[in-house]
């Protein structure tokens, strides 16, 4: 099983701020198989990325994604007050599918 | 639209088995292309992936929770359970259904793009 290490736990930041996520596989995987997601308080997830840096439907130019190998990043070029949220990065396996344990972007 | 939602008890004793369907309205199942998924997310902590079904009844269970776990479909009403039975309060949780699109021709794998709402399960006697 490929475990998914996010870091930092909490990112505290202030709107109009760049916020760096980072995820890091315990193996190297293919980038087409790396998703990301958001999870705002009392909903269910959103999905932001996939292709470690193809942006869902709708999503704003904003969010970006990017890496490689074992090391993938979610950036958030300026926050908006929408975006402070929790964040999880996923990676597709036939079984299991598996996610880390996510980062949260709360306000400074 | 797409739209998934989740129904069963919300409360569950220990050693019952829990049971949860999720209704798909708004695309067929049985027209198959995704794989229909359970995800928990214990109180406070991140999300776990339980298990999928494809139309074909196809299944691929978390391992952890494969000697308790059945999921089903029912595609005349467009319709996918999920029974996990001897449930400990370890089993609390919220439950997702989602429709996965799983590792397409191209090599991309599309990811979970539809959730159901999600609905509260405790195991509690």
């Amino acid at each position: 099983e490929i475990v998914l290490t996010q870091s930092p736990g909490t990112l505290s930041l202030s709107p109009g701020e760049r916020a760096t996520l980072s995820c890091k596989t315990s193996q190297s995987v293919s980038s087409s198989s790396l998703v990301w997601y958001q999870q705002k308080p009392g909903q269910a997830p959103r999905l932001l990325i996939y292709g470690a840096s193809i942006r869902a439907t709708g999503i704003p130019d904003r969010f970006s994604g990017s890496g490689s190998g074992t090391d993938f990043t979610l950036t958030i070029s300026r926050l908006e007050p929408e975006d402070f949220a929790l964040y999880y990065c996923q990676h597709y396996a036939n079984s299991p599918r598996t996610f880390g344990g996510g980062t949260k972007v709360e306000i400074k | 639209q797409v739209q998934l939602q989740e129904s069963g008890p919300g409360l569950v004793k220990p050693s019952q088995t829990l049971s949860l369907t999720c209704t798909v309205s708004g695309v067929s199942i049985s027209s198959g292309g995704y794989y229909w998924s359970w995800i928990r997310q214990h109180p406070g902590k991140g999300l776990e992936w339980i298990g999928y079904i494809y139309y074909s009844e196809r299944t691929h269970y978390n391992p952890s929770l494969q000697s308790r776990l059945s999921i089903s479909v029912d595609t005349s009403k467009n319709q996918f359970s999920l029974k996990l039975s001897s449930v400990t309060a370890a089993d609390t949780a919220v439950y997702y259904c989602a429709r996965d699109r799983g590792l397409l021709r191209d090599g991309y794998y599309y990811g979970m793009d539809v959730w159901g709402q999600g609905t509260t399960v405790t195991v509690s006697s």
